[in-house]
């Protein structure tokens, strides 16, 4: 069936540090790729998303391109800030494969020191 | 202003006790999501309704179940909570079902069994 799977975390960043998440997939059909992110407290919000290889979805600094050869939708930012401090989920939207329901990742947390 | 809010946002029970959370929701999305996340896993979907049309995931377990009595409301009934159900419980919705774009969460119900 599909699935996600994204690095382990916690990782822990100096404030400016450059970050990359890793994101890979398993899909039966044609996927839309999504990240979300939970800040402390809060409900998961949609960060970015792209719906077909080769696009770059991006927001508030963060980028993630749709690598359909890699299966992968890495997470990247070039220079962190101690706001983005929170867990970070992968996921997919498969129509063949859930139905268009989203698959999670396992999520990794993030802490940005001052 | 919340669009997704559900109640209690922290449930503590007995096992066996039965236990019911609430969600509501001000967007007039068609689709209403109750997801299980465990500690350290991946948001686990369990079931969704498309208006009143409502989809079991197949390994949802009997223990579990849902109605939706209007547009707003979606209610999650566990019958009998296990040691096994202690978990975050995630409300969402999306404006269509099927390759399901964004969705929106309520901040969670975190329900602990003694």
């Amino acid at each position: 069936g599909d699935s996600v799977t994204q690095m382990e975390g916690p990782v822990t960043l100096s404030e400016e540090a450059c970050l990359t998440i890793n994101c890979t997939y398993t899909a039966t059909g044609y996927p839309s790729l999504f990240w979300y992110v939970q800040y402390p407290g809060e409900g998961l919000q949609l960060l970015l998303k792209a719906t077909k290889a080769d696009d770059k979805g991006s927001n508030k600094g963060f980028e993630a391109t749709y690598r359909k050869e890699t299966t992968s939708f890495h997470l990247e930012k070039g220079s962190v800030q101690v706001s983005d401090s929170a867990v970070y989920f992968c996921a997919l939207s498969d129509r063949g494969g859930s139905q268009g329901n989203l698959i999670f990742g396992k999520g990794t947390k993030l802490s940005v020191k001052p | 202003d919340a669009m997704v809010i559900q109640n209690p946002r922290y449930q503590v029970t007995q096992f066996g006790k039965p236990v019911t959370l609430s969600c509501s929701q001000t967007l007039n999305h068609n689709v209403m999501y109750w997801y299980q996340q465990k500690s350290s896993q991946a948001p686990k979907l369990l079931f969704h309704y498309y208006d009143k049309d409502f989809n079991n995931e197949a390994d949802t377990p009997d223990n579990f179940q849902s109605r939706r009595p209007n547009t707003s409301f979606c209610f999650l009934d566990i019958r009998s909570p296990g040691l096994g159900d202690t978990a975050m419980y995630l409300c969402a919705t999306s404006r269509e079902a099927g390759f399901a774009g964004e969705l929106f969460f309520g901040e969670g119900s975190r329900l602990t069994v003694l």
